[in-house]
């Protein structure tokens, strides 16, 4: 079975950094593209960005672009995405997703972590 | 990367069919034809429903179909019943980024 854990999130000031990891399992996992998307509380889905699955590929939200980073690590089937400079706006569950259909970033999301929140809070 | 325009609720009673549409551009919903759709439970992760428009994954009951015209793609769920009760959010894929819906609150009554 295809299992997704996310990890990281915690309560983080504003302007601060905080790096966020998705432990993958039960699927190759340098074949798959994936996302980060997330959810504020009470709203909608947004997604947030993708890395291709050799990780020469990412692409960004405007939301987010110039603030998130994401990278892989192939040989520890983990994601991460790197988040600085962070604002009110930021404060949702982060969830990564498979991204399937091939491609740089899937054309949909099969798998799901359960997720992990941020909250940015002075 | 505006967001997709879905309706903010929709309901039915038991048995009916239900559609909610999801608007978008020539530059992501026209432009692709990869649309999917999820369901999400209060507290839970997204459910894929449907992707590529109208293909059903592995599991997803056949009265949940999928269509789209232009601009404009559709989750059709047939024959509704309670435990359909949930969010739906639609997406689509573009060369660069994906578009999420704002999301459709159904209510069975």
């Amino acid at each position: 079975d295809v299992h997704l854990l996310e990890s990281g999130g915690d309560l983080v000031r504003p302007g601060g950094s905080l790096r966020l990891s998705c432990a993958a399992s039960g699927f190759t996992f340098n074949n798959y593209a994936l996302n980060w998307v997330r959810q504020a509380p009470g709203k909608g889905l947004e997604w947030v960005s993708a890395i291709s699955s050799t990780g020469s590929a990412t692409y960004y939200a405007d939301s987010v672009k110039g603030r998130f980073t994401i990278s892989r690590d192939n040989s520890k089937n983990t994601l991460y995405l790197q988040m600085n400079a962070l604002r009110d706006g930021d404060s949702a569950v982060y969830y990564c997703a498979q991204g399937g259909g091939g491609g740089s970033i899937g054309r949909y999301f099969e798998y799901w972590g359960q997720g992990t929140l941020v909250t940015v809070s002075s | 990367q505006s967001a997709l325009t879905q309706p903010a609720s929709v309901s039915g009673s038991p048995g009916q069919s239900i559609t909610i549409s999801c608007t978008g551009t020539s530059s992501d919903v026209g432009g692709y034809k990869y649309v999917s759709w999820y369901q999400q439970d209060p507290g839970k992760a997204p459910k894929l429903m449907m992707y590529d428009v109208s293909k059903r994954p592995s599991g997803v009951s056949n009265r949940f179909s999928g269509s789209q015209s232009g601009n404009t793609a559709s989750l059709t769920i047939s024959g509704l019943q309670a435990e359909d009760e949930a969010d739906y959010y639609c997406t689509s894929y573009t060369s660069s980024s994906v578009v999420f819906g704002g999301g459709t609150k159904l209510t069975v009554l």
